[in-house]
């Protein structure tokens, strides 16, 4: 199956500081990348949606200008969580969706990256 | 009402059990849906995708039950390895490409 890759894994922060995660897709171009956040025992919510050359649409409730996407090229979107603090603190995935399986068709997720904010 | 809603569990089941999960979505045109499996602390992944006339794959076997708006996941002969959480996900109404995921139904096949 499709392959994404998300890095880092892990990452542990001091608060105030910022964290970026990428998630790219490596075997297939995706127009458009989901971020979600997972807190424990909780079900994935998606935070945004990261279009390729355009601006993110994000969930209500997800402020814009601390969740900052990037979705530069047709594999590659990156989070940029800015000036972190404990409360962020969660499993962050990312999946995308080949472009030619449609709009319907199964997502890929990224291995998850855990951010801890100290 | 949540869009799509799990039994959380617990299922603990002894190894060779058939076990069945279900899932209630709210979305009545909603047309695919998946179940993706997530182990502890990793990513989901992809297990079965569920449309009108069901789907098996192996000991798996995915139903949809429109009338009464509930997709099931049926086991059989359920393994040590099948022990995760299962995710049960459907399309958004405001928008067919973004889905909500259930908050997963947890499995445990004892020895």
């Amino acid at each position: 199956g499709a392959v994404v890759s998300q890095h880092p894994s892990r990452v542990i922060c001091k608060s105030g500081t910022s964290v970026k995660i990428e998630c790219r897709s490596l075997d297939f171009q995706a127009t458009t990348m989901f971020w979600y956040r997972q807190f424990p025992k909780q079900s994935l919510m998606l935070m945004a949606t990261s279009n390729e050359g355009s601006k993110a649409t994000y969930e209500q409730g997800v402020e814009k200008d601390k969740f900052l996407i990037n979705h530069a090229s047709l594999t590659l979107s990156t989070l940029t969580v800015t000036s972190a603090h404990p409360e962020d603190s969660s499993f962050y995935i990312c999946s995308a969706r080949p472009r030619a399986s449609g709009l319907t068709g199964e997502l890929f997720f990224g291995e998850g990256s855990r951010l801890t904010v100290l | 009402r949540k869009e799509v809603e799990q039994d959380p569990g617990p299922f603990n089941v002894p190894e060779g059990a058939t076990v069945a999960f279900n899932c209630t979505y709210s979305n009545s045109a909603s047309q695919s849906f998946f179940w993706y499996r997530q182990d502890c602390r990793k990513e989901p992944k992809l297990l079965m995708s569920v449309y009108s006339s069901g789907n098996e794959d192996g000991r798996f076997t995915a139903q949809l039950n429109r009338a009464s708006q509930y997709i099931s996941l049926l086991i059989r002969d359920s393994k040590l390895s099948d022990s995760a959480t299962y995710l049960c996900v459907a399309p958004r109404r405001d928008n067919f490409n973004k889905f909500y995921f259930g908050s997963g139904t947890k499995l445990n096949v004892k020895p």
